[in-house]
């Protein structure tokens, strides 16, 4: 199965900064590559499919970009409701994967 | 609005079966696959395996295959995970969700149900 791996596994921000975060992959899944949100307590959020389309309701801060094996979520501007853990997954192969987590906390 | 109601947490002992459930509401369930997603204490999220109730189709992650049942019942828009034989190890969060009419991807997800493994 693909294995995806995001880094850092925590990264410090001050509100209104920009926050990029990292997912690769062990091998290529083109653009089928998804962000989910997951605030403590709460189930996960889907915020980007196919490496850079916003799903429904999500505001225009959040972005996506990359392809192949490497891929980046960028919050533009972090509010205080962006402070959470962020998972990426793929979904090229069967099983769709996981990787394990960035946690974006408050600097 | 699309909505998924989980079963409440659960403690139980090695070797108890268990059936956690999850009702859908807000759309027409037999037209989407339903999914489980497990997440253990300090680890990553996982794919446990997917259903599509209209056809009766379900498909596994290999590392879930005959250690679950997915099921689900199209009359009561409702999804189920069991197991026959609980070990310590499925201590974990269990979250059920909607997959995207498209893609592996989950759109909609339910708030998850602890299950907690224990002698």
């Amino acid at each position: 199965e693909i294995v995806m791996t995001q880094s850092p596994v925590t990264l410090s921000v001050s509100p209104g900064e920009r926050a990029t975060l990292s997912c690769r992959a062990s091998q290529s899944v083109s653009s089928y590559l998804a962000w989910y949100q997951q605030k403590p307590g709460q189930a996960p959020r889907l915020l980007i499919y196919g490496a850079s389309t916003r799903a429904t309701g999500v505001p225009a801060r959040f972005s996506g970009s990359g392809s192949g094996t490497e891929f980046t979520l960028t919050i533009s501007s972090l509010q205080s409701e962006d402070f959470a853990v962020y998972h990426c997954q793929q979904y090229n192969n069967w099983p769709p994967t996981f990787g394990g987590g960035t946690k974006v906390d408050i600097k | 609005e699309v909505q998924l109601v989980q079963s409440g947490a659960e403690v139980k002992k090695p070797g108890e079966s268990l059936e956690i459930s999850c009702k859908a509401s807000g759309y027409r369930f037999s037209d989407y696959w339903i999914g489980w997603v497990r997440r253990m204490p300090g680890k990553g999220l996982e794919w446990m395996g997917i259903i599509y109730s209209g056809e009766s189709d379900t498909r596994y992650n290999p590392s879930f295959q005959g250690q679950v049942t997915i099921s689900a019942d199209q009359s009561i828009s409702t999804a189920y995970l069991q197991w026959s034989s609980l070990k310590a190890s499925d201590t974990a969060i269990y979250f059920c969700a909607r997959r995207d009419v498209n893609w592996n991807v989950f759109d909609y997800w339910g708030p998850g149900t602890m299950v907690t493994v224990s002698s």
